[in-house]
């Protein structure tokens, strides 16, 4: 059955250092998320994406974070200079017509 | 704007016994209901979705959930509990209308069945 996969599982960094999280969709699927979950609180939407641009984004989604669909099967999410606030457990998801989003494993980040 | 509350964050049940996972949501526009449930180290897994159809919706692993427009609710049940029932369940609303619509999650429950 096809996934969504998401690497590396846990990402280490140091404040102020730029992390890129790599998520691989399902191939035949037009829309993609990032979402995040501080420890011990709930799933928050970050960003979305369609036709190679942003759908929507978050209050949190501020200039610090991008996303990218560099080949047509990466979705990448990067956050150019970590804060401490910044660690979180981070899912992509992707989503075919006409209502279910897919949701990866998730990458966990640390930021020291 | 939308919101979901999960009543209970820890639920704890004996194995065979009734699951019951409370979902009440704040929506406005029609929504649509999803619960998701994750297991320990795992991505979220759908377990069952409302997209204004059936108000009574079947999922996987024998779970259940109906729609009460007039409650504003989507409470999980599962008649029968089983061990590897135990796990963290998330409760979400989206826009009802289709794709490429953000999903707005509760706190989660988490569900301990015991021996």
């Amino acid at each position: 059955e096809p996934e969504v996969t998401q690497t590396p599982s846990h990402q280490v960094t140091q404040m102020g250092q730029e992390v890129i999280l790599r998520c691989v969709p399902i191939s035949n699927h037009l829309y993609f998320y990032w979402y995040r979950q501080i420890l011990g609180q709930k799933v928050e939407f970050l960003v979305s994406f369609y036709n190679n641009e942003i759908s929507e984004k978050s209050e949190i989604f501020d200039d610090q974070f991008s996303v990218e669909r560099p080949d047509g099967s990466n979705f990448t999410l990067k956050i150019r200079s970590t804060k401490l606030e910044d660690s979180a457990m981070y899912f992509c998801a992707s989503e075919s017509p006409p209502d279910t989003q897919y949701f990866g494993p998730g990458t966990r980040l640390t930021v020291l | 704007a939308q919101s979901v509350t999960q009543l209970g964050s820890h639920v704890s049940v004996s194995e065979g016994a009734l699951v019951l996972l409370r979902c009440n949501y704040s929506s406005s526009v029609p929504p649509y209901l999803f619960w998701y449930v994750q297991y320990p180290n795992q991505g979220l897994q759908l377990l069952l979705k409302y997209t204004s159809a059936a108000t009574l919706v079947k999922g996987i692993n024998g779970f259940e959930a109906e729609f009460k427009k007039s409650e504003t609710s989507f409470h999980l049940t599962k008649p029968s509990a089983h061990m590897s029932d135990a796990a963290e369940y998330f409760c979400a609303v989206s826009a009802a209308g289709g794709s490429n619509y953000k999903l707005t999650f509760g706190k989660g429950t988490l569900l301990t069945v015991n021996p």
